[in-house]
């Protein structure tokens, strides 16, 4: 069975610094399409960033430069690396697997159960 | 950017009621649109794909129609599960997949 599960969130100090991961099991995360995407309290969805298959990724212009998505073969795990974090990127931070596993299909059928970052001083 | 707008942002139906949302894109997509719902304290749910495909699991009551720019979401009989938030996403041109604003359906 495919399950997502995101760890690493908490509270941090604006200009701090969280590393969220996201374990997965049932599928193989080095060569899958694996995204974030973010919700803040009340609001909607809001993407964040994508890795490909073959390891290009992506950054919503809001995180871009702060944010950096890297992921690890043998515990076959997602992690997003988050600095210089501010208010704004108080969320909780969902990751997701693409539906074209080693495709790009664009839109995720399996979610994690989120993780809650609370950036405040 | 490619931009989507739902409508309405909330809806009150009853049991048993067909209800549409709608998603408009601010650039032709094709049929490259998703569907979500997400219940309160969850996870979103992939519902529907390519417009109106539905995804594993997924009742049939629902369906999605559209293409271009104007997609619709239905409900056909609404069921007490229902009851949630509804996004729609585009990934016609990526990045950024982008999200709609989400439409609150309510009892």
């Amino acid at each position: 069975e495919v399950q997502l599960v995101e760890s690493g969130g908490g509270l941090v100090q604006p200009g701090g610094s969280l590393r969220l991961s996201c374990a997965a099991t049932g599928f193989t995360v080095s060569n899958s399409y694996m995204t974030w995407v973010r919700q803040a309290p009340g609001k909607g969805l809001e993407w964040v960033s994508v890795i490909f298959g073959g390891g290009t990724t992506y950054y919503a212009d809001s995180v871009k430069g702060r944010f950096t998505l890297s992921r690890d073969k043998s515990n076959n795990t997602l992690y997003l690396q988050m600095n210089s974090l501010r208010a704004d990127d108080t969320a909780f931070y969902y990751c997701a697997r693409d539906r074209g596993g080693t495709y790009h299909a664009g839109h995720f059928d399996k979610w994690g159960q989120g993780t809650l970052v609370t950036v405040s001083s | 950017d490619i931009q989507v707008t739902q409508s309405p942002s909330s809806l009150s139906a009853s049991l048993g009621d067909r209800v549409t949302i709608t998603c408009r894109a601010s650039q032709v997509i094709s049929t490259s649109l998703a569907w979500y719902q997400q219940r309160p304290g969850k996870a979103p749910k992939l519902l529907l794909h390519t417009t109106s495909t539905l995804a594993s699991g997924v009742p049939s009551r629902f369906s999605g129609s559209g293409s271009g720019t104007d997609f619709t979401l239905t409900i056909s009989s609404l069921q007490p599960e229902d009851f949630a938030t509804y996004y729609c996403q585009q990934y016609y041109t990526i990045p950024p997949y982008t999200f709609g604003q989400g439409t609150k359906l309510e009892i």
